[in-house]
């Protein structure tokens, strides 16, 4: 089935170790976008690309970055984490103005 | 400041009961609300609205859009203990943003 996939679904990091989250699609969609979900929160839109042009929201702090290698790839690489980082990471993808299909989503856990 | 709110945020019904959610949106170039379903897991899409007045309906459940007045509700109707879920509400804007609203969180009890 064609898919949003999220690996790993969990991972644990340590205080300012860099992390890599990596999310995939077989969907050929354009838009993917990457969300932060604390617990008992809404998920939070920290960026998102339209093919290669990447849009960065305003509150999105730089210690988050993201590259988009291709169509189907699309990473999340927190540079040093902190305490506060700790949450689950939504990977989404979308044609324009259409619904969004969500990843499994990666659990991190600061250490 | 581009926003979406839900109300409200808790509600705890019993299994056969209705129950209406609500969800406003104040954001530029609106194009579309959405509506997921989220337990323990990845949001899974319920309903998607772009035209005001016209309902969506799937099974039990159902939802409307009013772009006069900026809101949009969920209904759902006859619950059962497994509509226990955060519901959540987004808007589509601009080109291809999507924010989400606060949730809400539906706790039904046999």
């Amino acid at each position: 089935d064609a898919m949003v996939i999220q690996n790993p679904r969990y991972q644990v990091t340590q205080f300012g170790k860099p992390v890599t989250l990596s999310c995939s699609q077989t969907l050929n969609h354009n838009v993917m976008y990457w969300y932060q979900q604390k617990s008992s929160q809404a998920p939070k839109l920290l960026f998102h690309y339209y093919d290669k042009d990447f849009n960065n929201e305003a509150d999105t702090p730089d210690n988050f970055q993201s590259r988009r290698p291709n169509t189907s790839f699309c990473f999340l690489d927190i540079r040093s984490p902190g305490l506060g980082d700790a949450a689950m990471y939504l990977c989404a993808t979308s044609r324009p103005l259409e619904k969004l299909f969500f990843g499994s989503g990666t659990q991190l856990s600061v250490l | 400041e581009d926003k979406v709110v839900q109300s409200p945020l808790s509600l705890v019904v019993h299994e056969g009961d209705t129950v209406t959610l609500n969800c406003s949106y104040e954001v530029t170039n609106f194009r579309s609300l959405l509506w997921y379903k989220q337990e323990k897991k990845a949001p899974t899409f319920l309903f998607m609205l772009t035209s005001s007045g016209i309902e969506k309906k799937s099974g039990r459940l159902s939802s409307i859009l009013d772009k006069k007045e900026l809101f949009s509700i969920l209904n759902i109707t006859a619950t059962q203990t497994g509509d226990s879920a955060v519901y959540l509400c987004a808007a589509h804007y601009n080109t291809d943003k999507l924010i989400f609203g606060t949730g809400t969180r539906l706790q039904v009890f046999p």
